[in-house]
């Protein structure tokens, strides 16, 4: 079946510093892959997303490459911000006909410190 | 902008009883989802629906559970009789099914005591 596997967290970071949060991912055919993300006390918003292999979705100054070779989609950002705190899950979405589920990682927590 | 709403924020429930989750998808949404998220863990898929029936569902939505659209904007996730395992965050999702995107709402806790 399909899985994403994502980096542990918490991961901790000063503001201004450089984000990476990978995630590889597990799927039979041409998945649709993305990030969302989950603020405190918050529900899912979508950050990003990528449909086919060398896309790049891109939001916010977040960015994420589809790379078929490496089954992976890792969430970078140049310079994070304290704002930028929260939990980031990777999802995927097997291209199929009506349905698509989404199939999660387990989420990476993100701590931005001053 | 247009958003998926929910209601109730926050439901608490003793075991065995009946709850019944409320969500509004964006209106010209075609596909809608249910997924949950329990304390700590991972969001799991429960259900989707599309044309009025159920397009596919996991292992966990077993015979306890049942999702309707009774009108044209509503879609339930009922629970007939709840167990602790069920205390959980409850997400409704809707998408137009192309792309896959999905747009969730803020959830409701629920809690069973």
């Amino acid at each position: 079946g399909n899985s994403v596997t994502q980096m542990e967290g918490p991961v901790t970071l000063s503001e201004e510093a450089f984000l990476t949060i990978n995630c590889t991912y597990t799927a039979t055919g041409y998945p649709s892959l993305f990030w969302y993300v989950q603020y405190p006390g918050e529900g899912l918003q979508l950050l990003l997303k990528a449909t086919k292999a060398d896309d790049k979705g891109s939001n916010k100054g977040f960015e994420a490459t589809y790379r078929k070779e490496t089954t992976s989609f890792h969430l970078e950002k140049g310079s994070v911000q304290v704002s930028d705190s929260a939990v980031y899950f990777c999802a995927l979405s097997a291209r199929r006909g009506g349905g698509n589920k989404l199939t999660f990682g387990t989420g990476t927590q993100l701590k931005v410190e001053l | 902008e247009p958003e998926v709403t929910q209601t109730p924020s926050h439901q608490v429930t003793q075991m065995g009883q009946e709850v019944i989750l409320r969500c509004v998808p964006i209106s010209n949404h075609l596909y809608f989802y249910w997924y949950r998220q329990i304390l700590g863990q991972k969001v799991e898929f429960l259900v989707s629906f599309y044309n009025n029936e159920i397009s596919e569902k996991s292992e966990i939505f077993d015979d306890q559970f049942s999702v309707e659209r009774p009108d044209g904007s509503n879609f339930t996730l009922k629970i007939r009789s709840t167990k602790l395992e069920d205390s959980a965050m409850y997400f409704c999702a809707s998408g137009t099914g192309t792309p896959a995107e999905q747009y969730f709402g803020p959830g409701t806790r629920l809690t069973v005591t």
